[in-house]
Parts: C-alpha cells; sequence; structure tokens
C-alpha cells in the first residue's frame, strides 16, 4: 500500500513568519511530487511541483526533496492570513497514479 | 485559457437512484481523474481516463464508473446510490509524457444522497 503522510495539524503559525509543512511518503519509486492548496469547501490548487533532489523557489513558497529520506516539504515565507488553508501533497509512482495525503491544516494568525 | 469545468455544481440524489457527473478537461490535456472527497476526509483516488480508456481505478465498487468521449471529456456515473455516497466529486486533468504530469483540478461537484 502506497502512503503519503502528513501531520493533520492545525498548524498555527503568526501573520509574517515561515510556516513549514511536511510529507513523507513510501514509494521508494516515486517519481513526482506535488503540493497543493485547498480552503474550505473548494477544490485543490496546485502551488508547487518538484522532480529532483534539493529546492525549488517560486516566490513565497519553496519545496524541498529529499528521495533518500522519502521526504519534502514546503515552506511559506511571510506568511499571510490568505494562506490559512490544508496543504495536500501528492506523489506520482510509476505510472500516473498520485496518491494524496490526508493535508495539514494551516492557520495564520493575525 | 480555460480550466477544468465540471457540471452540474451540485447534484441531489434519492438513496438508489443514479447520478451522472461531467467534465472538460483543459484544452490540450488528454487525461481525466476523479476523486471523491467526503466531509472532512482526504481525496479517495476513483478512476483514471486517458485517451478514452479507463487505465486505472481506485477501491471503489463496480456501481462507479465512467467514460471519456472522444473530445477527452469524461463522465463518472454512480448506481445505486447509497447515503456514504455524499461526497464532492473532483476532476482533474493533465498532460501525459514531457516532464510535467500536473494535475488541474475542477471545481468539483457536490452530491448529496438522502
Amino acid at each position: 500500500q502506497k502512503e503519503v503522510e502528513q501531520n493533520s495539524g492545525p498548524l498555527s503559525v503568526p501573520e509574517g513568519a515561515i510556516a513549514s509543512l511536511n510529507c513523507t511518503y513510501s514509494d521508494r519509486v516515486s517519481q513526482s511530487f506535488f503540493w497543493y492548496r485547498q480552503y474550505s469547501g473548494k477544490s485543490p490548487e496546485l502551488i508547487m511541483s518538484i522532480y529532483s533532489n534539493g529546492d525549488k523557489e517560486d516566490g513565497r513558497f519553496t519545496a524541498q526533496l529529499n528521495k533518500a529520506s522519502q521526504y519534502v516539504s514546503l515552506l511559506i515565507r511571510d506568511s499571510q492570513p490568505s494562506d490559512s488553508a490544508t496543504y495536500l501533497c501528492a506523489v506520482r509512482g510509476y505510472g500516473q497514479n498520485f496518491v494524496f495525503g490526508p493535508g495539514t491544516r494551516l492557520s495564520v494568525l493575525p | 485559457e480555460a480550466g477544468v469545468t465540471q457540471s452540474p455544481t451540485h447534484l441531489i440524489k434519492t438513496r438508489g437512484q443514479q447520478a451522472t457527473l461531467r467534465c472538460s478537461p483543459i484544452s490540450g490535456h488528454t487525461s481525466v481523474y476523479w476523486y471523491q472527497q467526503a466531509l472532512g476526509l482526504g481525496l479517495q483516488f476513483l478512476l483514471w481516463y486517458d485517451e478514452g480508456e479507463e487505465r486505472n481505478r481506485g477501491n471503489f465498487p463496480p456501481r462507479f464508473s465512467g467514460r471519456q468521449f472522444p473530445n477527452y471529456s469524461s463522465e463518472l456515473n454512480v448506481n445505486a446510490l447509497e447515503l456514504e455516497d455524499s461526497a464532492l466529486y473532483l476532476c482533474a486533468s493533465s498532460l501525459i509524457g514531457g516532464s510535467s504530469y500536473e494535475q488541474y483540478f475542477g471545481p468539483g461537484t457536490r452530491l448529496t444522497v438522502t
């Protein structure tokens, strides 16, 4: 059973702080990794994709991948109240199957 | 560029009835995925269609079925509805191959079974 695990939260951070979201996965042959943001009652929105070890930055977001440790993270710098949402980690193995984690609920406090 | 569209937005059915949900992918995308998200739960993979063929299905009973049309739009059918089928049904599309396998989601169809 391929699994993707995330802390369910809620993770609370003050406005302006760095939010750190973590994800681990069990399938060693996983190829691609994705972070989605989902506001309550809405559909998931793709934030970042990362395919190779290291860091990938896009604006206030940085994704970090460590395949040896089977670990992927998302850092949100200068967190804003509008960042308050559930963040989903998704992992693609061979083939096109995506496995989604249960999500981490982030709350950014003004 | 238009995103993934789904219809209807809301659907209310009675237990035992059938529901049909529709999805149009982003132009140029050939793969369509269906997910179920019950209230407070994570995304559960239902079905994957590519080039008109069912490529994979999740751990759901056969009363969940679908198809993909020549224009790559897709339909999800749920027969013999049960109360626990009440959920947000999400469709996503992607372009297979190349360097990107990113899935983009539609707004979802909220199905309520009474």
